[in-house]
């Protein structure tokens, strides 16, 4: 299976803030990868897809960039509502793996 | 209103069985792989178990494998998780959730169900 590892485990920031969330994969997963956001006692919700296309309705403050094995998801003016855990995804190949998540608190 | 809502769950002893079920609604279920996921507490995201849009293929996570049944009717848009002999690290919330492109066995997920919670506890 494909691992999955984000960095940080958590980070806290300022309104209007810019936080960078990693993501690496274990293999080249070329430019299948994901982010979702999940807020306390939700599911997940999928933010981006393919890298770094937008899911309908999500805000332009997120923003995801890379290929390969090495991802990265910005959002940038952090706003109060993205306090939440934020999880990648590979779906490269069989079974699909997550992120262990990292949880962004705005201060 | 595209949604998936679960049902079943509960706290069961060990060695117990019990039946989730995740009801479509909103779209053309029977076009839609559906897998389920589960989460232990501030824990992260652990695929399950995926079945086919058309029930014809099924995979089981290697750590219930031989414990775990999945199927789906439908007729009623619900697909259905059957855990048997369950142990005390199956505890966790499980969610349900459909492959956002039909008749894909598997890539990016969305809606997703509410979630349900499964304690195993004596």
């Amino acid at each position: 299976d494909i691992q999955m590892t984000q960095s940080p485990s958590s980070v806290s920031a300022s309104v209007g803030d810019r936080v960078t969330i990693a993501c690496r994969a274990s293999q080249d997963i070329g430019t299948w990868l994901g982010w979702y956001q999940q807020k306390s006692g939700k599911a997940p919700d999928l933010l981006i897809y393919r890298v770094s296309t937008l899911q309908s309705g999500v805000t332009s403050r997120f923003s995801g960039s890379g290929g390969g094995s090495d991802f990265t998801l910005t959002i940038s003016n952090l706003q109060p509502e993205d306090s939440a855990t934020y999880f990648c995804q590979q779906a490269n190949s069989f079974p699909v793996t997550f992120g262990q998540g990292t949880t962004v608190e705005v201060k | 209103q595209v949604q998936l809502v679960q049902s079943g769950g509960g706290v069961v002893q060990p060695g117990g069985s019990l039946r989730l079920s995740c009801e479509a609604s909103g779209f053309t279920f029977s076009n839609f792989a559906i897998h389920w996921v589960r989460q232990a507490h501030g824990r992260g995201l652990e695929w399950v178990a995926l079945i086919s849009y058309d029930g014809g293929h099924k995979n089981i996570a290697d750590s219930v494998r031989g414990r775990v049944k999945i199927s789906r009717d439908n007729g009623r848009n619900t697909v259905y998780l059957e855990l048997n002999d369950v142990r005390p690290d199956d505890t966790a919330i499980y969610f349900c959730a459909s492959v956002d492109t039909p008749k894909v066995a598997w890539g990016w997920f969305g809606p997703w169900g509410q979630g349900t919670p499964v304690t195993v506890s004596s």
